[in-house]
């Protein structure tokens, strides 16, 4: 079946530090890659996507590339601000199913 | 502005109670869907419904029900024989229920729900 897997938080960084949030995949078939963002006593919201291979999602400075070769959908940013800390979710959508989440990841900026 | 609202944003259930927690939309999306978030364990399907009067089961089902009357509306009932109900519920809504979709999740804000 379709799965996620992503890295164990928490990760706390100092601002201005660089971000990677680990995310790797099991799928069947050509799935589409997602990453939610999830702000302190909020619902999900879309940060990015890449629909094929090779793809590069970008949005906000965060940026993550669809590697089909390593199954794999690493969430990057070059400089975290403060606002960046959230709970990060990677997630697919493959099949005649809805979206797979990943468990989220937890990222905390210091100032 | 549209989007999802999700009531109340806190919910208290004592033993053997059924509760109902709501979830309206004004995207008029064909889909909606019903989450339970438990730290550590991210995001989970309850139930979700692809157009109005069909809904299916997720992976975690048991001890809820739900209803789909109206494409605007998606109510989650937390029955007595969900045995661990304490959680942050999420409702969410897609544009359209065809799968598999590259349209975007619109979520609620979410219920906290917490046993007496």
């Amino acid at each position: 079946g379709n799965s996620v897997t992503q890295m164990e938080g928490p990760v706390t960084l100092s601002e201005e530090a660089f971000l990677t949030i680990n995310c790797t995949y099991t799928a069947t078939g050509y799935p589409s890659l997602f990453w939610y963002v999830q702000y302190p006593g909020e619902g999900l919201q879309l940060l990015l996507k890449a629909t094929k291979a090779d793809d590069k999602g970008s949005n906000k400075g965060f940026e993550a590339t669809y590697r089909k070769e390593t199954t794999s959908f690493h969430l990057e940013k070059g400089s975290v601000q403060v606002s960046d800390s959230a709970v990060y979710f990677c997630a697919l959508n493959s099949g005649n199913t809805p979206l797979v989440f990943g468990k989220g990841t937890r990222l905390s900026v210091i100032a | 502005d549209g989007g999802i609202t999700q009531s109340p944003k806190y919910l208290f259930r004592k033993e053997g109670q059924n509760v109902t927690l709501s979830c309206e939309q004004n995207l008029n999306h064909d889909a909606m869907y019903w989450y339970r978030q438990d730290p550590g364990q991210g995001l989970r399907l309850i139930y979700y419904s692809q157009i109005v009067n069909d809904f299916q089961k997720g992976d975690i089902a048991e001890g809820y029900s739900v209803s789909r009357e109206k494409k605007e509306s998606f109510p989650l009932t937390v029955t007595s024989a969900q045995k661990n109900p304490t959680a942050f519920y999420l409702c969410a809504s897609s544009r359209t229920g065809d799968f598999p979709t590259n349209e975007k999740l619109f979520f609620g804000s979410g219920t906290q729900l917490s046993v007496l």
